[in-house]
């Protein structure tokens, strides 16, 4: 597997669930990021981590609960969502927090909250 | 104001055109700057990066950056079909910690 891969791709949930997302990179990079994509709206960047360590929540509400055991995975856990939290959810890896080089992303995963 | 804003189009060229494709941003002491190509359901992909005034050029694509006027733009010559997809304009603002801020995209749509 190369590059930065995200499981499940589509996710359909009620809002009395609990689920999680995956992101695995294979790229040897250091950061790795959430961001929110809605309909007409900006990438919204959700969480950082740099070696590990989360350096950013842009004010993400506490129903959404990431994880990062090692610099290659990361985990975005999901409960009692609302339908507005609907949307394609992206992870991203950078060689590290500050990069001159762009970001990688996955192929993302669909949530409806139903 | 936005941090990244771009025209949200979407913007209609004929095949063989050139389309030109606009950001500008607020944060001065940026330094990076990325255009990303999103097709329809899938995921960014990044297609250019500049740091410098001036132009970049690879392929048919051309970054173009003035930091003076906090603008950067994409031009696309010799724009095909295959070209239509959603523009995304984003800028590393190492004022705030080194992230990535998004434009909103501009949607390109090249005609046969």
């Amino acid at each position: 597997e190369t590059g930065v891969t995200q499981t499940p791709r589509h996710l359909v949930m009620g809002m009395t669930n609990k689920k999680s997302l995956k992101c695995e990179q294979h790229l040897g990079h250091n950061a790795m990021y959430w961001y929110k994509q809605s309909a007409k709206k900006p990438l919204e960047l959700m969480f950082v981590y740099n070696f590990k360590e989360q350096t950013e929540n842009n004010s993400v509400p506490s129903r959404f609960s990431p994880e990062c055991p090692n610099s290659s995975h990361l985990f975005l856990h999901l409960h009692t969502l609302q339908p507005e939290d609907s949307a394609l959810y992206l992870c991203a890896s950078s060689q590290t927090q500050g990069t001159n080089y762009g970001y990688t992303f996955g192929s993302g995963t669909r949530l409806t909250v139903v | 104001q936005k941090e990244v804003e771009q025209n949200s189009g979407p913007l209609s060229v004929p095949e063989g055109a050139i389309a030109s494709l606009n950001c500008t941003y607020s944060d001065r002491g940026s330094q990076s700057f990325f255009w990303y190509r999103q097709y329809s359901g899938k995921s960014p992909e990044l297609i250019m990066s500049i740091y410098s005034n001036g132009d970049k050029e690879d392929g048919r694509f051309t970054a173009q950056l003035n930091k003076a006027s906090q603008y950067v733009s994409l031009l696309i010559r010799d724009s095909q079909p295959s070209d239509s997809a959603t523009y995304l304009c984003a800028v590393n603002t190492y004022n705030q910690g080194g992230k990535l801020i998004f434009g909103q995209g501009t949607e390109l749509s090249v005609k046969p």
